[in-house]
């Protein structure tokens, strides 16, 4: 059972570089979530989906933007990297709003 | 507004019971999740109490809300150096897409 998987594990970019960041979950779960986890801070919310071609904002979703053009993955985007957003990115999924999240071993992204 | 503290640190000797505590303010929450992470690794889900309940054991672990207080406690029995790691406590809100409100982490450490 692979549950939640994320890639890449590890990415050092520059400043005003872009990439993405994939989750893929095997579960056929309906929501899915993508968090930041800073020292010191609990996971802050940035984009969530509740369906395939459905996403919206979180807490803190300036700088980035998500897809879910398949039920199974969520993308999420940075298009001009700053080094504001180093940060260990966690993607979760779930499948009712009443279950428990389950979550990816993370993704670790440092901006010079 | 919508908080969950934890306190930052807890240090118990191996074999003792651990107890880590969390508040929160929004008397709306659902569900109160207890996650654990590890070293370098994602979130794991430990243990989660509905909100009209006050208390669940697992094994190891009794989970006790005081809905009054606002105050979750996760009591980790006969404490083990497997046990040393980050603990967070999390509340779901009422509503929408299981929003996930979550604490800074205790981080327990467990000595011989």
């Amino acid at each position: 059972n692979a549950g939640v998987t994320q890639t890449p594990k590890f990415r050092v970019l520059k400043t005003g570089q872009s990439m993405t960041l994939l989750c893929a979950q095997d579960m056929n779960h309906e929501y899915m979530y993508w968090y930041r986890q800073d020292p010191g801070m609990g996971l802050r919310l940035i984009h969530y989906s509740v369906g395939e071609g459905t996403t919206a904002k979180g807490e803190v979703p300036d700088g980035y933007n998500v897809s879910r053009l398949k039920k199974q993955n969520f993308l999420l985007g940075l298009e001009s990297a700053a080094p504001s957003q180093t940060s260990v990115y966690f993607c979760a999924s779930t499948p009712t709003e009443s279950q428990p999240q389950h979550f990816g071993d993370g993704t670790r992204l440092s901006i010079l | 507004g919508e908080d969950v503290e934890q306190s930052l640190f807890l240090s118990v000797r191996e074999g003792d019971s651990s107890v880590i505590n969390c508040t929160y303010t929004d008397s709306s929450s659902t569900y109160l999740y207890w996650y654990k992470q590890e070293p370098g690794a994602g979130l794991q889900l430990l243990t989660y109490i509905f909100s009209n309940m006050d208390m669940k054991q697992d094994q190891r672990l009794t989970v006790l809300l005081n809905k009054k207080d606002k105050h979750l406690s996760l009591r980790i029995a006969d404490t083990q150096t497997g046990d040393s790691a980050i603990y967070f406590c999390a509340e779901s809100m009422k509503g929408g897409y299981n929003k996930l409100i979550f604490g800074a982490g205790t981080r327990l450490a467990v000595h011989p």
